[in-house]
């Protein structure tokens, strides 16, 4: 069964960097876009990023633009999200998502951004 | 402020009909496929319609999407109590190159 494993998350201080994994299993990871979004604490969900099959082609969210960088590893079947000046409102739980219908979700790791 | 629009809250009583409604852009719903997610109490959001009226293997026929122009609808017939949840609508935006998010819609089983 597909399975979506993040970890990375923790807390850091504002300004700082931090890089999110996303271990993939159960499907051909190679195959399929990959995306991450997040949701801040009780809040909605709000688009981050997404990359291609084959790591060609990255797409941003405004917010997050110039400052997080989506990566991926087929070898690994893994996902990776590197945050870089983090702030105070990119405090949230961040999801690693499948394909371009959101198909399949992780858990979510928890990234909490405070001095 | 999202670029999608959703009411932030919806209900119903059991064995009612509910209907939730998703209103875009043309550089959003007005030229992409829209999706429907579930967020149940404390989870990882599912995926609930894909490409505007299709169920994924596993959802029940008492869910089903509609698109119309700009907008979006979800519709749950015969209500109950584990309906109980939050519901996102999405589509790709031609304008941001990126997925935007309705705000979400809270639905609750009287």
């Amino acid at each position: 069964q597909v399975q979506l494993v993040e970890s990375g998350g923790g807390v850091v201080q504002p300004g700082r960097s931090l890089r999110l994994s996303c271990a993939a299993s159960g499907f051909t990871f190679s195959n399929y876009a990959m995306h991450w979004v997040r949701q801040a604490p009780g809040k909605g969900l709000e688009w981050v990023a997404a990359i291609s099959y084959d790591g060609s082609d990255k797409y941003y969210a405004d917010s997050v633009k110039d400052r997080f960088t989506i990566s991926r590893d087929n070898s690994k079947n893994t996902l990776y999200l590197q945050m870089n000046s983090l702030r105070a409102d990119d405090t949230a739980v961040y999801y690693c998502v499948r394909d371009q219908r959101l198909d399949y979700w992780g858990q979510g790791t928890l990234v909490t951004v405070s001095s | 402020q999202s670029v999608v629009t959703q009411p932030p809250s919806a209900s119903g009583t059991p064995g009612q009909r509910v209907t939730i409604s998703c209103s875009g852009s043309t550089s959003n719903i007005g030229s992409n496929t829209v999706n429907w997610y579930q967020q149940l109490p404390g989870t990882a959001p599912t995926l609930l319609i894909y490409s505007n009226n299709q169920r994924p293997s596993g959802v029940p026929d008492r869910f089903s999407g509609s698109k119309s122009g700009t907008s979006a609808s979800l519709a749950i017939s015969g209500l109950q109590s584990e309906d109980e949840a939050d519901y996102y609508c999405a589509a790709w935006d031609d304008s941001l190159n990126g997925r935007v998010f309705g705000g979400g819609t809270k639905l609750t089983v009287l």
